[in-house]
């Protein structure tokens, strides 16, 4: 597709109970990030990747949280024994431009997938 | 965390008015990025500014940059309805990720 393209987009689960949310970025960028957003709130960095690897995952929270890029393109962001407060929208962006000192160039971002948990 | 925090938080205007947000960010950058997020979608990138730059233009949108203050402003003029959205600030300075603010709720009525 022509854009980021995130599944699903609504997912309502239990607590405890495990989530996979996936990303597929735009053909070609290389690098790609996990953002999370709480309703009124600008966006709260998770991880990035350049290629395969994490080249950051320092906004990730506890280890309940984790993401995958193996092939480096599609990306899974994996929440184990979901808790209330994990609920927000989940925003993945893909980007051209490398970061890690580079000049980060711009994001383009999926429409996200909300997650509730209940 | 945040990096960068926008001001006003809310900003309510006539449509045909100029509106300005204000952001300031706490560490050195590489460039600053303003993007734009209609309610309930993904955000829109709106324009980049170097950090060697110290204004940009784009339509009708305009970027200062000042980097003594840590502080950048994004200027709409001739606002319309179809600009009310949130507006956030990002800056790169930390290891090449992109630290978003916490946005500017702008609302132009007609």
């Amino acid at each position: 597709g022509a854009g980021v393209s995130q599944t699903p987009s609504n997912k309502v689960t239990e607590k405890g109970k495990y989530v996979e949310l996936r990303c597929d970025p735009i053909s070609g960028h290389t690098a790609l990030y996990w953002y999370r957003q709480s309703l009124g709130q600008g966006p709260e960095f998770l991880i990035y990747f350049q290629g395969t690897g994490a080249a950051d995952d320092s906004g990730l929270p506890n280890d309940r949280f984790f993401a995958v890029r193996p092939e480096g393109s599609v990306s899974t962001l994996k929440i184990q024994r979901t808790e209330r407060g994990d609920s927000a929208v989940y925003l993945c962006a893909s980007s051209l431009e490398r970061g890690g000192g580079a000049r980060t160039g711009e994001l383009f971002f999926g429409e996200g997938s909300r997650l509730t948990v209940l | 965390s945040q990096q960068g925090e926008e001001d006003p938080q809310a900003l309510s205007i006539q449509e045909g008015e100029n509106a300005t947000m204000n952001c300031s960010y706490k560490t050195s950058i590489n460039n600053l990025q303003w993007y734009r997020q209609n309610s309930g979608r993904g955000l829109v990138h709106l324009i980049l500014i170097r950090s060697n730059e110290r204004e940009k233009h784009s339509g009708r949108l305009r970027v200062t940059l000042d980097t003594s203050k840590k502080s950048s402003s994004l200027l709409i003029t001739a606002s319309r309805a179809a600009d009310t959205a949130s507006y956030f600030c990002a800056t790169d300075g930390q290891g090449g990720k992109l630290i978003f603010g916490q946005g500017t709720e702008l609302s132009v009525k007609p």
